[in-house]
């Protein structure tokens, strides 16, 4: 399968814990991304990294949020002091790095529940 | 503030029919805009993309239209089969390839 592969599929964890995800993209896609989908709702932007370089932030991306993409392959997610809030599917995609061919491939996702 | 909006919120058809789902949005610039098949439990899954200057797209039975002057766009699914039960999502891509998600429409199709 060499389509994005999201680890792991859920996550059920304890508030206060932290949980970290982890995303593989698709081999030579630059650019990577990290959505956030609550149950009802379309998935919202949370970053995105081209190569190696964090490029954008939302502001959904508090302090307890973390995500790195170190040697511009796969990407870790990190939520520290996990609040119920939190709860959500986490989405990955990632794209090449090609004008006006932006086409982002989406990974199944990592289920979070935070109790 | 980029939003997108989608109408009707959920809808139910029965197998072999044809519907239309509407999406408005105001997300500026505006690069393009793409719908996607949301399956339960997975990931989002591109049905069609237009640019500003594409009017109709289609793929297969469904059929994407954009008015990019008053920010209008529908998906068009005829001849409708039980595995096009989803959520359909239209979502406009902006700056940075980042994407504006709408909350979708759930689309159940009965037999």
């Amino acid at each position: 399968d060499t389509g994005v592969s999201q680890d792991p599929r859920h996550k059920i964890t304890k508030r206060g814990q932290n949980v970290t995800f982890r995303c593989d993209p698709i081999s030579e896609h630059n650019r990577l991304y990290w959505y956030r989908q609550t149950l009802g709702q379309g998935p919202e932007f949370l970053t995105y990294f081209q190569n190696e370089a964090q490029l954008e932030k939302s502001r959904l991306l508090s302090d307890r949020f973390s995500a790195e993409r170190p040697k511009g392959s796969f990407s870790t997610l990190e939520i520290q002091r996990t609040e119920q809030g939190d709860s959500a599917m986490y989405l990955c995609a990632s794209s090449p790095l090609v004008i006006g061919k932006n086409i982002q491939y989406f990974g199944a996702g990592t289920r979070l529940s935070v109790l | 503030k980029n939003q997108v909006e989608q109408s009707p919120q959920s809808l139910i058809i029965l197998e072999g029919k044809n519907c239309t789902l509407q999406c408005n949005y105001t997300v500026s610039p505006f690069s393009n805009l793409r719908w996607y098949k949301q399956d339960t439990g997975r990931g989002p899954v591109s049905l069609t993309i237009m640019t500003f200057s594409e009017n109709t797209k289609s793929n297969g039975r469904y059929t994407a239209t954009l008015d990019a002057d008053t920010k209008q766009s529908s998906l068009h699914i005829t001849a409708s089969q039980l595995s096009d039960s989803a959520s359909y999502i239209c979502v406009v891509i902006g700056r940075y390839s980042t994407l504006t998600f709408g909350k979708g429409t759930m689309l159940l199709v009965s037999p």
